[in-house]
């Protein structure tokens, strides 16, 4: 059972222009989420996150979206730059409830052209 | 954030065999997790390492085959044991921040059994 999901396992975007990645969660309890970024070879690092009681968060180039209603997360990159690519996941958990447990997604390669 | 180091980085091991990874954080931290990334696949949680307790296994992970050392609040130890070649996979271990429940992770340690 996959409680989140990332249906696009690949993205490719132009420099400069916007990426948008999306994720899908069906555990209603989530009132937290956040997205990471990894570099081959390294662990993930975490980008930004979103509580269950805003529906947007902003971090310079990175906002993140959440529509409870249907259960949907998107993560905006404006402008897009070349380092920027890599794999993003995004993640769940419950950390009002005492448990800091992660859900992660399957990860979107994102690859940004020049 | 906190800074993570694992050891080792990777490694290459036979059929049969035991690897212990070891995992130092730069500040005392409560909580840390294991994690398993396997080829193409998301990062699945193993178990959660608090001191002074036994660790946590989620559904799917025991303590005969992942044993967990969690001796002071800077270090852990995983060790997969009585490896086979479905063990090949990235290991992380993670700890909580100091916000919301961000979780910071080292660099991996990539292991494959042949």
């Amino acid at each position: 059972d996959q409680q989140v999901k990332q249906n696009s396992p690949s993205l490719s975007v132009q420099e400069g222009r916007i990426s948008i990645l999306n994720c899908d969660y069906t555990n209603s309890m989530f009132d937290y989420f956040l997205w990471y970024k990894k570099y081959p070879a390294e662990g993930p690092t975490f980008l930004i996150s979103i509580s269950s009681i805003k529906d947007k968060n902003e971090d310079g180039r990175f906002t993140v979206f959440l529509n409870k209603s249907a259960k949907h997360l998107s993560l905006h990159i404006v402008p897009s730059q070349p380092g920027d690519s890599a794999v993003y996941f995004c993640a769940a958990s419950r950390p009002t409830s005492g448990t800091y447990k992660y859900i992660f997604g399957t990860g979107t390669r994102l690859k940004v052209l020049a | 954030s906190a800074v993570i180091s694992q050891k080792p980085s990777r490694d290459i091991c036979q059929r049969g065999t035991s690897l212990t990874i070891q995992c130092q954080v730069d500040s005392q931290v409560t909580m840390m997790f294991w994690y398993r990334q396997q080829p193409g696949q998301s990062l699945t949680l193993i178990a959660t390492a608090n001191q002074g307790s036994e660790a946590t296994y989620e559904s799917g992970f025991v303590i005969d085959k992942f044993p967990i050392s969690r001796p002071n609040l800077t270090f852990s130890t995983l060790t997969v044991s009585n490896m086979s070649p479905e063990d090949s996979s990235i290991y992380l271990c993670s700890v909580v921040g100091a916000g919301l429940g961000e979780q910071y992770f080292g660099p991996g340690t990539r292991l494959t059994v042949t």
